[in-house]
């Protein structure tokens, strides 16, 4: 079985642009989470999807900054217009529903430049 | 507010010794608390989760001990090897929101 995958692995970005990073669940996994990790701290909630329905975003920024999960294919956090602060590992989660364990991708760094 | 602390910062041993990692928590209403490894450029990896009932538990040679009363957990490692060498994160899970808090983690680096 294959864990959860995260693409790209590394992005880089000028400041401005658009950044996608996806996460391809584990099979059979039906929610999804997004964590930001800031250099030298911990990792923080950011969002937790299922399927075609976005559960809890208190922890997006309001602006610049939106996740889905459709029906196919992999979840798509978006981060609009860049800015050096967006600068971070971003960590994917899933889970098969709402238990206990989640299981975490390799995560996706993003330089903005 | 909810948060979990992690203590120390960072560690240094040498290879064959024993380490314990600490975390104290403030998270209310409490559901479970998690300890994750995660190795450089890598996500977190869990080694275990406790539940408000349990005590301890153990994964090969991590065992973690959870005291809810104090709100304090730690994780032991036996007889470090250098593959242990990485970050330890505690995590608790709110059982009003099901989120996750995250400490900040302990570096973990085991000499030869």
């Amino acid at each position: 079985n294959a864990g959860v995958m995260q693409n790209p692995r590394h992005l880089v970005r000028r400041r401005g642009q658009e950044a996608r990073l996806r996460c391809s669940p584990v099979k059979g996994h039906s929610h999804v989470y997004w964590y930001r990790q800031l250099p030298e701290e911990g990792l923080k909630f950011m969002v937790y999807l299922q399927k075609e329905n976005i559960i809890d975003e208190s922890g997006m920024p309001k602006e610049r900054f939106s996740a889905e999960f459709p029906k196919e294919g992999p979840s798509i956090l978006r981060i609009q217009q860049v800015v050096r602060g967006d600068s971070a590992a971003y960590f994917c989660a899933s889970s098969p529903g709402t238990v206990i364990e989640q299981y975490f991708g390799p995560g996706t760094r993003l330089t903005v430049t | 507010k909810n948060q979990v602390e992690q203590s120390p910062q960072s560690l240094i041993i040498l290879e064959g010794k024993n380490c314990t990692l600490q975390c104290n928590y403030t998270v209310s209403p409490f559901s479970n608390l998690r300890w994750y490894k995660q190795d450089t450029g890598r996500g977190p990896v869990s080694l275990t989760i406790m539940t408000f009932s349990e005590n301890t538990k153990s994964n090969g040679r991590y065992t973690a001990t959870l005291d809810a009363d104090t709100k304090q957990s730690s994780l032991h490692i036996t007889a470090s090897q250098l593959s242990d060498s990485a970050s330890y994160i505690c995590v608790v899970s709110a059982a009003n929101t099901g989120k996750l808090i995250f400490g900040q983690g302990t570096t973990l680096q085991v000499k030869p």
